[in-house]
């Protein structure tokens, strides 16, 4: 098991530029999570899936949007991007009495 | 309103003394809490869960409903506990949404 996979580790945007993040997973977890951390503020979640065709907004999803079209992935788009969006990005998944899975991150910088 | 309080941005101690990172939360239901561990630059990882009453790497956690607090509890704290430690809530329901507290970084001094 791969557990859950994030790509990239890094990216560097110009303003107004959009890119996806991708996040896999290979547990056949029906819950799916993105949260970003920033310093002093915790995680927040952004949009979250209970299952593949469905997701919803979580605490902070404006500048966001998601899909989940299969129960492994769960791509998370930035369309344009602003500097507020500089974070370090974590994908995470769960089961059934599993705990939160959480994958390596992706730190993303917008200039 | 379903919110998880960490009160220390920042604990430093010394090697050998004992550690307690403080969380406090606010649920109408049965709460169901964890912590969580992130060394540096690495990825979040479940430390323990309340409901397995367990001891990792020799901290533990009792939940007090009186108190509405799941405190984190080392006796003798090493360097490699140097982290920062994440309480959070399940919201459960539908959503099974895991609300996070602001973390505090603790800082084990040689």
């Amino acid at each position: 098991n791969a557990g859950v996979t994030q790509t990239p580790k890094f990216r560097i945007l110009k303003i107004g530029q959009s890119m996806t993040l991708q996040c896999t997973q290979d547990m056949n977890h029906n819950y799916m999570y993105w949260y970003r951390q920033d310093p002093g503020m915790g995680l927040k979640l952004i949009y979250y899936s209970v299952g593949a065709g469905i997701t919803d907004k979580g605490e902070v999803p404006n500048g966001y949007n998601v899909s989940r079209s299969t129960t492994e992935d769960f791509p998370l788009r930035l369309e344009l991007a602003a500097p507020s969006q500089t974070s370090v990005y974590f994908c995470a998944s769960m089961g059934p009495n599993s705990p939160l899975h959480f994958g390596n991150g992706t730190r993303l910088t917008v200039t | 309103a379903q919110r998880v309080t960490q009160p220390e941005k920042l604990l430093s101690v010394f090697k050998g003394a004992p550690v307690e990172l403080k969380c406090n939360y606010s649920y109408s239901g049965s709460p169901e809490l964890f912590w969580y561990v992130q060394y540096s630059r690495q990825r979040l990882q479940l430390l323990l869960r309340h409901i397995s009453r367990e001891s990792i790497k020799g901290f533990t956690a009792d939940l007090n409903k009186g108190e509405t607090s799941f405190h984190l509890k080392k006796p003798f704290a090493q360097e490699e506990d140097s982290a920062m430690y994440y309480c959070a809530l399940l919201s459960g329901g539908a959503t099974n949404k895991l609300i996070f507290g602001t973390g505090t970084l603790l800082a084990v001094q040689p």
